[in-house]
């Protein structure tokens, strides 16, 4: 079955440690993105993709970054320059960027 | 350019009906409704494109207001299975989606 694959389900930061989120999808969709949630708050996006090769940045993009070297792999990675990463990170996709999202079950990341 | 859902949270029983709002202050392209369930990712529930068109999904149907710049969601005799967080998505001309803060539905028996 088609869908996006987000690991790990839990990870733990240390102070000053980066850290990186994998998302994958075998949906062959050409948009990906990363959004951060926060407790009772709504998603904010961190950074998008709309082809390989290409991304943009998003609302809130500092102490993050991210890659898409293949069509179906975009990973996030957590800088030290994030000063409060703790949050649930969701990636998700979509055939264009005009099209439904289908995310991940996400990552939720802690700091030790 | 986050747009503004109303209201935070509404508890229903079984059967009754509800309505959430989402307002926008610029001119909108598109408006996306996704559904959270505790724990969970978001499910894709409608687009709505500008034109006023009003789409359904089950008993949950939604409208789009491009003169008030609103998109409204309404939840027609509620089921349990109804609750979740309900966030409404907007995207401008950059395509650009912006998701506003979440209505959390609650429905008791």
């Amino acid at each position: 079955d088609g869908g996006i694959t987000q690991s790990p389900k839990y990870l733990f930061r240390k102070e000053g440690q980066n850290v990186t989120l994998s998302c994958e999808q075998n949906l062959n969709h050409d948009a990906m993105y990363w959004y951060r949630q926060d407790p009772g708050q709504g998603l904010r996006l961190i950074y998008y993709s709309q082809i390989v090769n290409d991304f943009q940045k998003g609302d809130i993009a500092e102490g993050y970054s991210v890659s898409r070297e293949k069509k179906e792999s975009f990973p996030l990675t957590v800088t030290s320059a994030q000063k409060n990463p703790t949050a649930f990170y969701l990636c998700a996709s979509s055939i264009t960027l005009s099209q439904p999202q289908h995310f991940g079950d996400g990552t939720r990341l802690s700091i030790l | 350019q986050q747009p503004v859902q109303s209201p935070q949270a509404v508890i229903l029983r079984e059967g009754e009906d509800a309505v959430i709002n989402c307002s926008s202050s610029k001119a909108l392209y598109s408006v996306h409704w996704y559904r959270q369930k505790h724990g969970e990712a978001p499910v894709f529930l409608m687009i709505l494109l500008k034109g006023g068109e009003q789409k359904g999904h089950e008993k949950i149907s939604a409208s789009f207001n491009e003169k008030k710049q609103q998109s409204s969601l309404y939840l027609t005799a509620s089921q349990l299975s109804y609750s979740g967080t309900y966030f409404c998505g907007t995207q401008f001309n950059d395509y650009k989606l912006s998701f506003g803060a979440g209505t959390t539905v609650t429905v008791r028996a």
